[in-house]
């Protein structure tokens, strides 16, 4: 089955600095890959998602970047603000949704 | 317009008890899933459904059952309660799209068993 594998497990940035996170995954068939943000004691909720027909993809501060041919795609935030402070976690699909362990962002101010 | 609403949102049970969780959707989904959610293991996947009548087992389905009798809800059973089953679960949905598409979280269910 697939087997996606994310980094790093936690996070600290500098309010204002950048943040990237980065996935890999195994099954060459995965076809859709998306990002969920869970604040501490809510639902996990879709931040952005890009398909394998795509190489990048833009959500005003949020940005997630597919290499097919490496099997890894990432995570990037730009601009960081306190409410970004939340466990990321990447995500790869072929029938069947398959979720990295998460990433606990911190954001310093 | 609710989205994914899970009742109970707390629950203790003894080991060997059962208990049901239910997981309500007003989207029209045809895709619906259950989920646990263990510290530093992310969210794994016990069973789904891709409509009603029809279920399928997930990553980790054994201790549980589920049922789809109506399209908009999700039922997952634990026959028989173990510590090992003391989690947070998930229910989410999606449309045509399936696993493809974006899935929408309910707000969970926190379930420890003593």
């Amino acid at each position: 089955g697939e087997n996606v594998e994310q980094h790093p497990s936690t996070l600290s940035v500098q309010e204002g600095d950048s943040a990237v996170i980065k996935c890999t995954y195994s099954d060459s068939a995965s076809n859709y890959f998306p990002w969920y943000k869970q604040e501490l004691g809510k639902r996990p909720q879709l931040i952005i998602d890009i398909r394998s027909n795509v190489g990048e993809k833009k959500d005003q501060r949020i940005a997630v970047t597919l290499n097919k041919t490496a099997k890894h795609f990432s995570l990037h935030i730009t601009e960081t603000q306190p409410e970004d402070s939340a466990v990321y976690f990447c995500a790869a699909s072929w029938g069947k949704l398959t979720f990295g362990t998460g990433t606990r962002l911190t954001i310093i101010p | 317009n609710a989205g994914v609403t899970q009742t109970p949102k707390f629950r203790v049970l003894k080991t060997g008890q059962s208990m049901t969780l239910l997981c309500a959707q007003d989207m029209n989904h045809e895709y619906m899933y259950w989920y646990r959610q263990d510290p530093g293991m992310g969210l794994r996947l016990i069973h789904y459904s891709v409509g009603e009548g029809t279920t399928a087992k997930g990553e980790v389905p054994d201790g549980y059952n589920v049922s789809r009798l109506k399209k908009q809800n999700f039922l997952l059973g634990l026959e028989s309660a173990a510590p090992s089953q003391t989690s947070v679960y998930f229910c989410a949905s999606s449309a045509g799209q399936g696993a493809s598409g974006p899935q929408h979280f309910g707000d969970g269910t926190r379930l420890s068993i003593l």
